[in-house]
């Protein structure tokens, strides 16, 4: 079962907008509602940001924001910060066993 | 506040074997869905396996590299969660992270543990 698709980095400036997406199948992220996303500093652990395409968990700022478009999730970071320069990694719930599928992880760096 | 603290990280040489353990703490283990995650030097994240809570079968699930290799079990007298790696390969050289949550969203992560198979 191949990785769900994200673009290797992304990049860009304090202040701006920028989005990640994570491109699957109907089998995957266009048939469920269950994309995550994912926040990995270097050499620590990933950090739960997004889950069912949208909802942000109790203490994620507000300005990561998450969205799905057919087989296209999508994690908008808004008023990019210094602090938010890390690999991102999306989820999905998938129909073949064991249901479970990560996206390859995007590395954002803030310039 | 919830903890999950991995061990039993080391060097093995292929076709060893590890155990790894989760100790659980601030949320009710019994009930939840645990899944071990793990992460090769430089790469993404793959998932390796998970348990049921015993109220939703307690069954166990794995990604097809390790499939009958790796057993997951836990202990719900102790919030315990374990990974016994048998027949261990190069590839599986990996930090190994111990996580929550069920429908591929993982709620809680651990520091993870760093398992180095070579000769």
């Amino acid at each position: 079962q191949s990785a769900l698709t994200q673009p290797a980095s992304v990049s860009g400036s304090p202040g701006q907008s920028i989005t990640i997406s994570c491109t699957g199948t109907s089998s995957d992220v266009g048939g469920y509602n269950y994309v995550s996303w994912y926040q990995q500093h270097p050499g620590k652990a990933p950090k739960f940001m997004i889950y069912d395409v949208s909802n942000r968990p109790s203490g994620v700022s507000n300005r990561f924001s998450g969205s799905k478009s057919g087989n296209t999730a999508s994690l908008t970071i808004s008023g990019l910060q210094a602090e938010d320069e890390a690999d991102y990694y999306c989820s999905s719930f998938t129909s073949s066993s064991p249901h479970v599928i990560f996206g390859g992880g995007t590395k954002l760096t803030v310039l | 506040e919830v903890q999950l603290v991995e061990s039993g990280g080391d060097l093995v040489k292929p076709g060893g074997s590890l155990r790894l353990s989760c100790a659980a703490s601030g949320f009710t283990f019994s009930n939840a869905w645990m899944s071990w995650v793990r992460q090769a030097p430089g790469k993404g994240l793959e998932w390796v396996g998970r348990i049921k809570s015993k109220t939703d079968g307690g069954t166990t699930d794995y990604a097809a590299p390790v499939k009958g290799r790796f057993t997951i079990s836990s202990d719900d007298s102790k919030n315990t969660l374990y990974l016994q790696m048998n027949s261990l390969k190069t590839e599986d050289t990996a930090v190994y992270y111990c996580t929550t949550g069920r429908a591929a969203r993982f709620d809680y992560w651990g520091q993870g543990t760093l398992v180095t198979v070579s000769s």
